[in-house]
């Protein structure tokens, strides 16, 4: 079936450095993948998302790389700040016309900023 | 108001009782969905409602009873629950069925079954 993974499970990063989480998939008919983010006590937050048909997308301190060829998907934080200390999961989103979005969703990667 | 409200925060039910989880959201969002997360591990769809109408159902059992009131609601009846469901259960929304790609996600509901 469909596999949404990460390579790590845990990336320490100094403050004010740059972060990068990766992740891999194996098979997809999605239309979208995206990153979510999931602080201590709260529902995952979304961060962004790229279209299947794009390799490239950038947002505020933080750039999503797809690259289909090899099924690999990144989120790159710039300026690693203590607040970006979470569970970080990429997913991917299948819409269906009517019936609603379904996410699955990758095994996670907690980042932590160390001062 | 721009949030998914959830309650209660946490819940302690016996493997007989009978309760329910609620979700709010008031952002005329027409898409509705439940997630279960056990701890350290990725959340996963159970159900979602398309304009209150039940549209996916990830094989979830009969146990797990949801419900969608009106546009705005979203319960989940629980009763005779297993130890092996607690776990963090998730609500979010999306403005339409299948073309909006961010969920916004409540809170959670921490589950436990004794």
């Amino acid at each position: 079936g469909e596999n949404v993974g990460l390579h790590l499970p845990t990336l320490s990063v100094q403050e004010g450095d740059n972060s990068i989480i990766n992740c891999a998939y194996s098979n997809s008919a999605s239309d979208y993948f995206i990153w979510y983010k999931q602080e201590s006590g709260k529902g995952p937050q979304f961060i962004i998302d790229i279209r299947s048909n794009m390799d490239k997308r950038q947002g505020q301190r933080v750039t999503v790389l797809l690259n289909k060829t090899v099924k690999h998907l990144s989120l790159q934080i710039a300026a690693t700040q203590p607040g970006d200390s979470a569970v970080y999961f990429c997913a991917e989103n299948r819409g269906i016309k009517a019936a609603g979005n379904k996410l699955t969703f990758g095994g996670g990667t907690r980042v932590l900023v160390k001062p | 108001d721009t949030e998914v409200t959830q309650t209660p925060k946490h819940l302690v039910m016996g493997m007989t009782n009978k309760k329910s989880l609620k979700c709010e959201q008031h952002m005329g969002h027409r898409a509705m969905y439940w997630y279960k997360q056990k701890a350290k591990k990725p959340p996963e769809l159970m159900f979602v409602y398309s304009y209150e109408k039940l549209s996916i159902n990830e094989s979830v059992p009969s146990r797990f009873s949801p419900e969608c009131p009106n546009s705005s609601l979203l319960n989940l009846h629980l009763h005779a629950l297993q130890p092996e469901d607690s776990a963090l259960y998730l609500c979010a929304s999306t403005p339409n069925s299948g073309t909006d790609v961010e969920q916004f996600f409540g809170p959670g509901t921490r589950l436990t079954v004794l």
